[in-house]
């Protein structure tokens, strides 16, 4: 069973540019998370989606950031119009339940590098 | 408003001895805690947890300990090894919802 896949792993973008963050969870995972880990910082929530739901996106700037998780395919958070403020490391996490109880399986991260 | 503290950005622990990293937490409503760990450029992976209605769950050499009058959590490692030294992160989870992470605390275990 292949853990959390993201990618690309790496992602290099000029302020105005569109970012696409791609994330598929585990086989059976049917909840996705994203988090966002600025340099020194904390793992900071943005966004719990169920397929086709987005459950939960009080962690999410209101404007330029969108995330969907369709019935067919990969979890896709995008950011539109970068700024050198989107620079992080963006993590995505998966888990057969809501909850606690139900650990968060995480993947490797997208390291997005705003120029 | 962070919701979840950890107010020691470090600590440095002598191998064989026990590594004790605290976490505080504001909202009484949290039904989890949970410690996760995470070694650079790599994702966290979780380590234990700790349901609110109980006091103390232990894994191996990881005990996590939950005083909710205090509303603090910690956790030990004893015996601490090398391999040991990563960032960790407390996390609570609310009933069904997203979990909030702390800042991290970055443990090194020396030799």
């Amino acid at each position: 069973n292949a853990g959390v896949m993201q990618n690309p792993r790496h992602l290099v973008r000029r302020r105005g540019q569109e970012a696409r963050l791609r994330c598929s969870p585990m086989k059976g995972h049917s909840h996705v998370y994203w988090y966002r880990q600025l340099p020194e910082e904390g793992l900071k929530f943005m966004v719990y989606l169920q397929k086709e739901n987005i459950i939960d996106e009080s962690g999410m700037p209101k404007e330029r950031f969108s995330a969907e998780f369709p019935k067919e395919g990969p979890s896709i958070l995008r950011i539109q119009q970068v700024v050198r403020g989107d620079s992080a490391a963006y993590f995505c996490a998966s888990s057969p339940g809501a909850g606690g109880d139900y650990e968060q399986f995480f993947g490797p991260g997208t390291r997005l590098t705003v120029l | 408003d962070q919701q979840v503290k950890q107010n020691s950005p470090s600590l440095s622990v002598q191998e064989g001895r026990i590594s004790i990293l605290n976490c505080d937490y504001t909202n009484s409503m949290f039904d989890y805690f949970l410690w996760y760990k995470k070694y650079p450029a790599e994702g966290p992976t979780f380590l234990i947890s700790i349901s609110s209605i109980k006091d103390k769950n232990e894994d191996g050499r990881f005990t996590v300990f939950l005083n909710k009058s205090a509303k603090h959590l910690s956790l030990h490692i004893v015996p601490s090894q090398p391999g040991d030294s990563a960032v960790y992160f407390c996390a609570a989870s609310w009933p069904f919802g997203k979990v909030v992470f702390g800042q991290g605390t970055r443990l090194t275990i020396n030799p």
